[in-house]
């Protein structure tokens, strides 16, 4: 079983609607977790961070948290052509030091 | 130059070559990581270096050297490489704790080897 799950995808959905990614994992142990998003031909961009469980919300994006279900959530409201792109969750637990650990990311098309 | 710079950003060589790989950050990090990316895969940890010592080594086949002068430069010397070696190479960097604070990624460079 991997550490971390996550859909590959696509997920195709029309300009304006809300998009919503997930990951889930096994280590309890995780309390920081990250979504990158990654355009075609570069590298990740840090997108949203969230410490423990709950919610954080910019702008048209809201990250949620649940460690009881081991469980996050990337949600995109009125979502862009713009948002395409492929979404990777990542997470680490205080004893891991610089070790992140990925999923193997969503790719997302937003169609006009 | 700010952020995380990767040179070259395209590479085809062929199984016999010997060829680098660069990467430099402006970021006042300590810590910096090479990662593999190919089609359908998870991010692969290769290497990471903390104040330019390694501190990790995920098990990567020697054809794949890695080499840290400062907190600033890190490279990849690739020699002898395997058509299944293709794949996009990615240089991050962070503050030492990456894991707590997340990391910069620089744009990659794909790699073909023929």
């Amino acid at each position: 079983q991997k550490e971390v799950e996550q859909d590959p995808g696509p997920l195709s959905v029309p300009e304006g609607a809300i998009v919503s990614l997930n990951c889930t994992y096994s280590n309890s142990a995780f309390q920081y977790f990250m979504w990158y998003r990654q355009y075609s031909r570069k590298g990740p961009e840090l997108l949203m961070y969230t410490y423990s469980s709950g919610n954080k919300e910019d702008g048209r994006f809201t990250a949620q948290v649940d460690k009881s279900s081991k469980y996050i959530s990337l949600f995109i409201r009125d979502s862009q052509p713009s948002d395409s792109a492929t979404y990777l969750c990542a997470m680490s637990d205080k004893a891991a030091g610089n070790k992140l650990t990925f999923g193997g990311g969503t790719r997302v098309l937003v169609k006009p | 130059e700010t952020g995380v710079t990767q040179t070259p950003r395209h590479l085809v060589m062929g199984m016999t070559n010997k060829k680098s790989l660069k990467c430099e950050q402006h970021l006042g990090h300590n810590a910096m990581y090479w990662y593999k990316q190919s089609a359908k895969k998870p991010l692969e940890l290769m290497f990471v270096y903390n104040f330019k010592e390694q501190t990790e080594n995920n098990s990567v086949p020697s054809r794949f050297s890695p080499e840290c002068p400062n907190s600033s430069h890190l490279f990849l010397h690739l020699h002898t490489l395997q058509p299944e070696d293709s794949a996009l190479y990615l240089c991050a960097s962070s503050q030492v704790g990456g894991g707590t604070y997340g990391y910069t990624f620089g744009s990659g460079t794909r790699l073909t080897v023929v």
